[in-house]
């Protein structure tokens, strides 16, 4: 089982949804990161959080720690929405915060309209 | 400010060839990443860098080696390409304060092929 998982794998919306990314870990981390990956292959950090809740315009990331789950949600999508959105968390060790990052495989998210 | 730039943009090498993978970022960023990305796989840890002259393995650091002489250059080194190389290579810096999980940067990528 991966450390990263993510949920759904592909997720195709119609213009104006409401769409939802789950992200669960089993691993003690000290923050998480959503990334976006542009068809083109670019990627784009869109959150770190290690608690609560984010917004930046139409896109909010929440998390729960002690459930070890993360949301990215966005709100009236657009298929210039249409990407990979990759979660990543922040290994936390006996030493504390480390320098590793473990991803999930990604969500394709396409959005028509 | 450019950003994270890598060079070559693709490449492909023989088998047994050696090539460097060139990474540079002008945003005096102290941590350094290089990653490699599979199909259908998740980004993989390939070594790190937390200041010039300092260096550690990452997940998957077999068959590469790199160095950090500069805080701008991290360059990633393959001696004897194989196959299992093949791959999306993309490197990423942090500013890195000491406790803190900070945003990564990340370059446009190196699609790599070895035949």
């Amino acid at each position: 089982k991966n450390e990263v998982e993510q949920s759904p794998q592909n997720l195709t919306a119609q213009e104006g949804e409401f769409i939802t990314i789950n992200c669960s870990y089993s691993v003690g981390i000290s923050a998480l990161h959503w990334l976006q990956q542009h068809p083109g292959g670019g990627i784009v950090s869109l959150f770190m959080l290690s608690s609560g809740k984010k917004k930046h315009g139409r896109l909010i990331a929440t998390i729960n720690i002690q459930e070890k789950h993360s949301s990215l949600h966005i709100t009236a999508s657009h298929p210039r929405d249409s990407a990979v959105y990759i979660c990543a968390v922040r290994v936390m060790n006996y030493g504390g915060a480390t320098n590793k990052l473990i991803f999930g495989t990604g969500t394709l998210l396409a959005v028509q309209p | 400010n450019a950003g994270v730039t890598q060079t070559p943009k693709f490449r492909i090498l023989k088998i047994g060839q050696s090539m460097t993978l060139q990474c540079a970022q002008d945003m005096n960023h102290n941590y350094m990443y290089w990653y490699r990305q599979d199909p259908g796989m998740g980004l993989k840890l390939i070594y790190y860098s937390v200041g010039a002259g300092i260096t550690d393995k990452g997940e998957v650091p077999n068959g590469y080696n790199v160095s950090r002489s500069t805080t701008e250059d991290f360059p990633l080194r393959l001696e004897l390409a194989a196959p299992s190389q093949t791959s999306v290579y993309f490197c990423a810096s942090a500013l890195g304060v000491a406790g803190v999980s900070d945003t990564q940067y990340f370059g446009p990528g190196t699609r790599l092929t070895v035949l």
